[in-house]
């Protein structure tokens, strides 16, 4: 069964407007986690959502660039502000599981394309 | 900076061969290394390990950690078409945030062909 549902699955957006990329979980997690993957680059963490508290940005990233917001212990949204071609990558969210199973499971992905 | 490395970085192989790729890392405080498959988006688990020497197995594929020697390599056997995938390693550590968080190799494309 899915455990965390993302949407949109992909979008093509215009340079200089912004995207809302939302993580549902399908029970109670801590912190909520937001990667992106460049196109032929591995995963980096943009940050880590803790719901009551700000999200804490990797080097690299900010606030005003991506805003998070976490407001209950199932749910986050990462926005992609004023975007340029730059931005165009696949955006992932994921929450630890356990450590036998699963580890860390990630959200199916957003393919954000900027044009 | 926590350093995770990943070789070879591409691999093609004939059905039925056995591939072992591997994982080199440094990474201050570390807690466990985590081994993905990533056929489109999103990265599925394959194994989590914490304990240096204690293989883990699913099907044809194993996996070892060696905390000494920091690295860990994942083993695929009797390779299918199926298995062609960009296969992801991450090491696990303390973050900014209090908790955890993982950081990335940047992956070994494996490429099965008929």
């Amino acid at each position: 069964s899915a455990v965390i549902s993302q949407k949109p699955s992909r979008d093509i957006c215009q340079r200089g407007t912004s995207l809302t990329i939302q993580c549902q979980v399908d029970s109670q997690v801590t912190m909520m986690f937001w990667y992106r993957q460049q196109p032929g680059q591995s995963l980096t963490l943009i940050a880590t959502a803790n719901q009551g508290s700000e999200a804490t940005y990797e080097s690299g990233f900010v606030i005003d660039k991506f805003p998070i917001s976490r407001p209950n212990l199932t749910f986050s949204t990462l926005t992609v502000s004023n975007m340029s071609p730059e931005d165009s990558s696949i955006y992932l969210c994921s929450v630890f599981r356990d450590r036998e199973m699963h580890g860390y499971t990630f959200g199916s992905g957003t393919r954000l394309t900027v044009v | 900076e926590d350093k995770v490395v990943q070789s070879p970085l591409s691999l093609v192989v004939h059905e039925g061969d056995t591939v072992t790729l591997n994982c080199s890392y440094e990474v201050t405080n570390f807690r466990s290394l985590l081994w993905y498959k990533q056929e489109k988006k999103a990265p599925t688990f394959l194994f989590m390990l914490t304990s240096s020497g204690i293989e883990k197995k699913s099907g044809r594929l194993s996996s070892i950690l060696d905390k000494k020697e920091l690295f860990s390599i994942l083993n695929i056997t009797a390779t299918q078409t199926g298995d062609s995938a960009v296969y992801l390693c991450a090491v696990e550590g303390p973050s900014g945030a209090g908790s955890y968080q993982l950081t990335f190799g940047k992956g070994t494309k494996l490429s099965v062909i008929p």
